[in-house]
């Protein structure tokens, strides 16, 4: 098993344009979620899902959005990129079973807007 | 999840002597209680867990105790090594799985 993936691993953007982080879990996990860490910081939650068809806010949504058509893929759009969006995104998927389980991140992506 | 604090937010330990890091939770229904290891430049990875029905678990050298009374569930790491030096978090899936993470304390281990 890959675990979580993530593309790219390394982007720049310029202020205003737009993109799409992509995730892929092939666990066959139903929750999947976005990070963003900034420098020196914890992990905020952006968006989150507990299946496909179903997503929910979570800390820090503003300037962002998600879809979940697949379990394996968990899309983060970004539009109108703004400065205050450089960080480092992380997904993570996870499986319940019954009860609450280990969260499994991918690598992140490294994420500079200018 | 929705508010967990995590303390110290620093913490600098000889080689050899232990560390101890606690978070404090608020949400009652809350059963799960992980920690994080984050390396630097490297994702978050699972290196403890406990649930609710329990009051500590250890693995070797580290070790989770839980409050639930008093919603606060701490680290223990024994005998710390260098490698044992990253940012540690803690976490709170709370009722409805919207994860709610500490804000990290930076562990070093002084050779």
């Amino acid at each position: 098993n890959a675990g979580v993936t993530q593309t790219p691993k390394f982007r720049i953007l310029k202020i205003g344009q737009s993109m799409t982080l992509q995730c892929t879990q092939d666990m066959n996990h139903n929750y999947m979620y976005w990070y963003r860490q900034d420098p020196g910081m914890g992990l905020k939650l952006i968006y989150y899902s507990v299946g496909a068809g179903i997503t929910d806010k979570g800390e820090v949504p503003n300037g962002y959005n998600v879809s979940r058509s697949t379990t394996e893929d968990f899309p983060l759009r970004l539009e109108l990129a703004a400065p205050s969006q450089t960080s480092v995104y992380f997904c993570a998927s996870s499986s319940t079973s019954g009860s609450y389980n280990e969260q499994f991140f991918g690598p992140g992506t490294r994420l500079t807007v200018l | 999840g929705e508010n967990v604090e995590q303390h110290p937010s620093t913490l600098s330990v000889q080689e050899g002597d232990s560390a101890v890091i606690k978070c404090t939770y608020s949400d009652s229904a809350s059963n799960y209680f992980p920690w994080y290891k984050q390396e630097l430049g490297k994702r978050p990875q699972l290196i403890i867990d406990i649930r609710s029905n329990v009051g500590e678990k250890k693995d070797q050298r580290i070790a989770v105790t839980l409050n639930k009374t008093a919603k606060h569930f701490s680290l223990h790491i024994t005998e710390t090594q260098p490698e044992d030096s990253a940012v540690y978090f803690c976490a709170d899936p709370g009722r409805y799985q919207k994860v709610t993470f500490g804000t990290g304390t930076k562990l070093q281990v002084i050779p």
